[in-house]
């Protein structure tokens, strides 16, 4: 099914570890986002993408770096893990016409330990 | 300071009635509005929208309602389907540049409906 797909679904890691989370998508829009969502805290912006090449930092950046490889990749990387990144991590992308509002990746789950 | 606010966490409701899912929010520039609709350990997926010059849209059993003036909006479900079980984030969108729209989410209310 064309959409949005995020790996790994499942991450466990200690603390000080870095590990890249990848994200694709195949429906050639032109922007990308990743977000965090922890209990009680709704979905929070980390990073965007709103084109090839371009990259912007969202309500909560600190710790986390991203690359737009491409126009289908965008991927978000923790370079020194810490306990409060345990999150689920969702993967996003748009179109410019936004009328139907982003296509969510199914997330991924990191635990740091 | 949160910008959209869901001030119910939880919501109960007998399948066949009606429900109302509330959203505030303190952005003047915000001009679109959507719901999500979450499942658990699945990503958010688009359910309805509307635009800040409506104040109603309407899609099968969900129908959302804004008032600018009051800067809320409510997403209504009727009749209420056990499948309707889910957490539900209202977002707002505002323009960040470059043909990119940037979403903002409250924090979720979750329906349960009760067969």
């Amino acid at each position: 099914n064309a959409g949005v797909t995020q790996t790994p679904k499942f991450q466990v890691l200690k603390t000080g570890q870095s590990m890249t989370l990848q994200c694709a998508q195949d429906m050639n829009h032109n922007s990308m986002y990743w977000y965090r969502q922890d209990p009680g805290m709704g979905l929070r912006l980390i990073y965007y993408s709103a084109s090839e090449g371009t990259t912007d930092k969202g309500e909560v950046p600190n710790g986390y770096n991203v690359s737009r490889l491409n126009k289908r990749e965008f991927s978000l990387r923790l370079e020194s893990a810490a306990p409060s990144q345990t999150s689920v991590y969702f993967c996003a992308s748009s179109e410019t016409l936004r009328n139907y509002g982003y296509t969510f990746g199914s997330g991924t789950r990191l635990t740091v330990v | 300071d949160q910008q959209v606010k869901q001030n119910s966490p939880s919501l109960s409701v007998q399948e066949g009635r009606i429900s109302i899912l509330n959203c505030d929010y303190t952005n003047s520039m915000f001009d679109y509005f959507l719901w999500y609709k979450k499942y658990p350990a699945e990503g958010p997926t688009f359910l309805i929208s509307i635009s800040s010059i409506k104040d109603k849209n309407e899609d099968g059993r969900f129908t959302v309602f804004l008032n600018k003036s009051a800067k809320h909006l409510s997403l209504h479900i009727v009749p209420s389907q056990p499948g309707d079980s889910a957490v539900y984030f209202c977002a707002a969108s505002e323009y960040s540049g470059a043909g990119s729209y940037q979403l903002t989410f409250g924090k979720g209310t979750k329906l349960s409906v009760i067969p």
